[in-house]
This record gives C-alpha cells, sequence and structure tokens, in this order.
C-alpha cells in the first residue's frame, strides 16, 4: 500500500534552517513526490515535485530558500534562512494507479 | 496567471446533497486533468476525486463510496462536484486543484469552500 510518513512537527528559529521529512512506503522508494505548503487560513500552494533521484522542479514564484533532497525512500524539503511567513502545514504527495496519496503534514513553528 | 475559484459550500444537512463549483482562468482549461481535494477540521489534506481532460475518465476516493460524482463543463471553465448523502465527516474546506502538464502534481490550487453537514 502506497502510504506518506511525516512527523507531525517541527520547529526552528528565525534565521535558521530546518529539513522536513517524507518516507515512502516499502516498496515505493523509486517514486517522484511533491511539497505543497498550505500557510493559516489559505489555499495549498505547490512547492516542488521531487524526483528519487533528487532531481526537482519548483513552482512558480518559489524562492531559492525552499529547497529539496532524496535519499532512497526519504524525500527530504530543506528551508534556509526561516521567515515568520514561512509557518505553515507541509505537505508531500505523490501518486499510484488511479490513486493520489498525502502525507499526514508537518506543522512547522517558527520560533 | 491561472485562477481558480471555488464556489457553493455552506450547510447540509445530514443525509442532503450539494453541488460544488471551481471556475478557471488563466490557462487553457479543456487541456487538463482537474481536481477536488478537502482538508476536514484538524486533519489533513485527503484527495477527493479527479478528471481527465477529456472527461472521459473519472476516479473517486475509496472513502467515498460512490456518493460523489465529478464533472466539468469546457465551455464555462468549470469543474463541479455533486455530494450527495453527505455526513458529519463530510465536513471540510473543499480545494480546486490543477494538475501539472507533465505530472500527476496538483499545481495550482484555490482557496477552497466550506462545507459544514450538521443538522
Amino acid at each position: 500500500q502506497l502510504v506518506l510518513t511525516q512527523s507531525p512537527s517541527a520547529s526552528a528559529s528565525l534565521g535558521a534552517s530546518v529539513k522536513l521529512t517524507c518516507t515512502l512506503s516499502s516498496g515505493h522508494s523509486n517514486y517522484a513526490i511533491a511539497w505543497h505548503q498550505q500557510q493559516p487560513e489559505r489555499g495549498p500552494r505547490y512547492l516542488m515535485k521531487l524526483n528519487s533521484d533528487g532531481r526537482q522542479s519548483k513552482g512558480d514564484g518559489i524562492p531559492d530558500r525552499f529547497s529539496g533532497s532524496s535519499s532512497g525512500a526519504e524525500r527530504y524539503l530543506t528551508i534556509s534562512s526561516l521567515q515568520s511567513e514561512d509557518e505553515a502545514d507541509y505537505y508531500c504527495q505523490t501518486w499510484g494507479t488511479d490513486i493520489q496519496v498525502f502525507g499526514g503534514g508537518t506543522k512547522l513553528t517558527v520560533l | 496567471e491561472v485562477h481558480l475559484v471555488e464556489s457553493g459550500g455552506g450547510l447540509v444537512k445530514p443525509g442532503g446533497s450539494l453541488r460544488l463549483s471551481c471556475t478557471a482562468s488563466g490557462f487553457t482549461f479543456s487541456s487538463y486533468s482537474m481536481n477536488w481535494v478537502r482538508r476536514a477540521p484538524g486533519k489533513g489534506l485527503e484527495w477527493v476525486s479527479s478528471i481527465s481532460s477529456s472527461g472521459a475518465y473519472v476516479y473517486y476516493a475509496d472513502s467515498l463510496k460512490g456518493r460523489f460524482t465529478i464533472s466539468r463543463d469546457d465551455a464555462k471553465n468549470s469543474l463541479y462536484l455533486q455530494m450527495d448523502s453527505l455526513r458529519a465527516d463530510d465536513t471540510a474546506v473543499y480545494y480546486c486543484a490543477r494538475y501539472s502538464s507533465s505530472s500527476l502534481v496538483f499545481e495550482y490550487w484555490g482557496q477552497g469552500t466550506l462545507v459544514t453537514v450538521s443538522s
């Protein structure tokens, strides 16, 4: 079964960096994923697509502070130079045959 | 610029029906597959349904068990979600989302419309 696992919460200080993790279920380690950001009271925003080899393609206007990387079944989102507006929920997303799957989301708090 | 604007949400009693609409602009609507995704209070994002660019292929989350129907009207640049036999656990903000042209990534999202199912 295709499942994405995320830690429920993360925190980091203003100006620092944070690395969020999304883990693909067993047997699906070669799947690409996408990262999405959802700020409070707003619709989600597409950040990037991330392949198993680490290649990434970002959405429109996504700053260089957001980057992705991959290792085995893990997909990472690194946010550098954290700003207050980065406080949001972050979701990973992948797809299978006739199905779309989201991770449970990580709530990022900027201290 | 791509814009997706949802409408049609509101308060409905359990067992009732509601039809959501999504009006698209800024791109050739007929060329893209489209989706509905929802977020229940205190929960994460959940994919609801997808429809191909031609409208010939539709897909649903297993949890919906045939209660929802997705459709599109390319002449009106509009996507729809007919929701029947609504339950309290269908309470959520419903988002319209467009796939990327090259992969099954949700590339653009609307702001959402709130559906509340309560007596």
